[in-house]
C-alpha cells in the first residue's frame, strides 16, 4: 500500500538559514512525486514535482529511491516560505492515478 | 477563469442535518476529488471521480456521498452530520492532458458540526 511520512509537524528557522522539509514514502510501484504549499489564506498549490527536477521559488526536491525519500531543501529560508507544506504521491497509472498526502509540515521562518 | 469554485464557503451545521458542499470547475477536466483537512492528519481522500458518470471510494468514505452528473459539478452530501466531520474541505481536479498529475485545489469549505 502507498503510504506517505512526513516526520515533522512543525519546523521553524531563521530567516536565512538552510531548510529542509523531510518526506518519506512506500509504493510498490514507480513513484511520482510532489509538494503542496498552503499559504495563509490561499489555496493548496503545487509547489514542485520530481518529474520536472526544477527549482521552484528557491525550493529543489531530489527523489532517492534507495532510501524512498523525497526531501524539499532551500539554501536560504525567506519569511515568506512561512506555508504548510504537503508532500504527495501519485498512485495508479497515467489517467487513474491519484493523490496520496503527507500529513504535512508547518514550516514558520522568523525574521 | 475561476478555475475551482466551493460554496458554502463556512457553515456551522447541526448534527443529524443534511449537507451538501458544492464544487464546481470550468477548466472541463475529467478527474475530481474530495479530500477534508485536518490539524494532524493532513488531507485525506473522501471520493473521487474519473469521469462524469462515474465515482469512487478514498480514503474515508463513510458518512459522505457524491455525484458527478456532468463534467463541471461534483457535490459532497453528508446524509447525517456528525461531529467528527468537522473540517476543511477541499475539492480538486486535474488536468487531462498534459497528465502531470498536478491537482487543482478549490478554496475550501469550514464545515462545523455541533
Amino acid at each position: 500500500a502507498q503510504r506517505v511520512t512526513q516526520p515533522e509537524k512543525l519546523l521553524s528557522v531563521f530567516k536565512g538559514a538552510p531548510v529542509e522539509l523531510k518526506c518519506n514514502y512506500s509504493y510498490s510501484g514507480s513513484p511520482e512525486l510532489f509538494w503542496y504549499v498552503q499559504y495563509s489564506r490561499q489555496r493548496l498549490q503545487l509547489l514542485l514535482r520530481h518529474i520536472s527536477r526544477e527549482s521552484i521559488k528557491g525550493f529543489t526536491a531530489d527523489l532517492n529511491k534507495g532510501e524512498t525519500s523525497f526531501h524539499l531543501k532551500k539554501p536560504f529560508a525567506q519569511e515568506e516560505d512561512s506555508a504548510m507544506y504537503y508532500c504527495a504521491l501519485k498512485s495508479g497509472g497515467s489517467t487513474l492515478g491519484r493523490l496520496y498526502f503527507g500529513r504535512g509540515t508547518q514550516l514558520t521562518v522568523w525574521p | 477563469i475561476a478555475g475551482i469554485t466551493q460554496a458554502p464557503t463556512s457553515q456551522i451545521l447541526a448534527a443529524g442535518r443534511r449537507m451538501t458542499l458544492r464544487c464546481t470547475q470550468d477548466m472541463r477536466h475529467n478527474a475530481m476529488y474530495w479530500y477534508r483537512q485536518d490539524l494532524g492528519l493532513g488531507l485525506r481522500l473522501i471520493h473521487y471521480s474519473n469521469t462524469a458518470g462515474t465515482t469512487g471510494k478514498g480514503e474515508v468514505p463513510d458518512g459522505y456521498s457524491v455525484s458527478r452528473a456532468n463534467t463541471d459539478d461534483f457535490p459532497l452530501t453528508l446524509a447525517s452530520a456528525v461531529p467528527s466531520q468537522t473540517s476543511v474541505y477541499f475539492c480538486a481536479s486535474r488536468r487531462d492532458s498534459p497528465n502531470t498529475g498536478e491537482l487543482f485545489f478549490g478554496e475550501g469549505s469550514r464545515l462545523t458540526v455541533l
